[in-house]
């Protein structure tokens, strides 16, 4: 158990819709980073938070949009969804976000999109 | 531009046996290479990592070298055991805090009893 969690494991909708995907760090950490991976893909590095605060962000299309709140959980929204944005999304929490510091993952949320 | 490279999709080995799992990458700039391990339906679990400075870290069965004039990096895991049998990711990312982890497309390593 990374004590990274993430909800919900699975989502099913449709193309157009919007979506919000939940990741609470684990304890202590203060950074948190997001990722897709597709099929057959590595993971793409999405965007990263510290403290609350935006510090990286990778290739994220202006339809997704993330948040850190106070208490330190992140959200991810992706709207007007297309069914590219298929994909297994993972969470991860670092204590500093220092380089090289290892980032623990959550399970994931699947998201299915017809 | 795939900047960290996993080339070989699958890899199956007998118990007991050494895997060795590679790793290529074009970035200079990297300081940092980790190692992820992956089960199905669980998120990848940090195994092991290397700073540049270093050319060998070992914990337990597990030894990461990194040959950094070549660009290389190898895992390897030794013995082998059922286990072990997961999707293995390398990630590199560089020294400044504002990059991100670079992932490879990861390695199947099937262990074989």
């Amino acid at each position: 158990d990374s004590g990274v969690t993430q909800t919900p494991k699975h989502l099913i909708t449709a193309t157009g819709q919007r979506v919000t995907l939940r990741c609470s760090p684990r304890s202590g950490d203060l950074s948190v980073y997001w990722y897709q991976q597709s099929l057959d893909q590595g993971l793409q590095f999405l965007i990263q938070y510290y403290n609350g605060e935006e510090r990286a962000k990778g290739n994220i299309l202006e339809r997704f949009s993330a948040q850190q709140f106070p208490d330190l959980h992140s959200e991810l929204n992706l709207s007007s969804l297309e069914l590219g944005d298929s994909a297994l999304y993972f969470c991860a929490s670092s204590a500093s976000g220092a380089p090289g510091q290892p980032q623990h993952f959550g399970d994931g949320t699947r998201l299915s999109i017809l | 531009d795939q900047q960290v490279k996993q080339n070989s999709p699958s890899l199956s080995v007998q118990e007991g046996r050494i895997s060795i799992l590679n790793c290529d990458y074009t970035n200079s700039m990297f300081d940092y290479f980790l190692w992820y391990k992956k089960y199905p339906a669980e998120g990848p679990t940090f195994l092991i990592s290397i700073s540049s400075i270093k050319d060998k870290n070992e914990d337990g069965r597990f030894t990461v070298f990194l040959n950094k004039s070549a660009k290389h990096l190898s895992l390897h895991i030794v013995p082998s055991q059922p286990g072990d049998s997961a999707v293995y990711f390398c990630a590199a990312v560089g020294n400044s805090g504002n990059t991100p982890l670079v992932f490879g497309k990861g390695t199947r390593l099937s262990v074989i009893a």
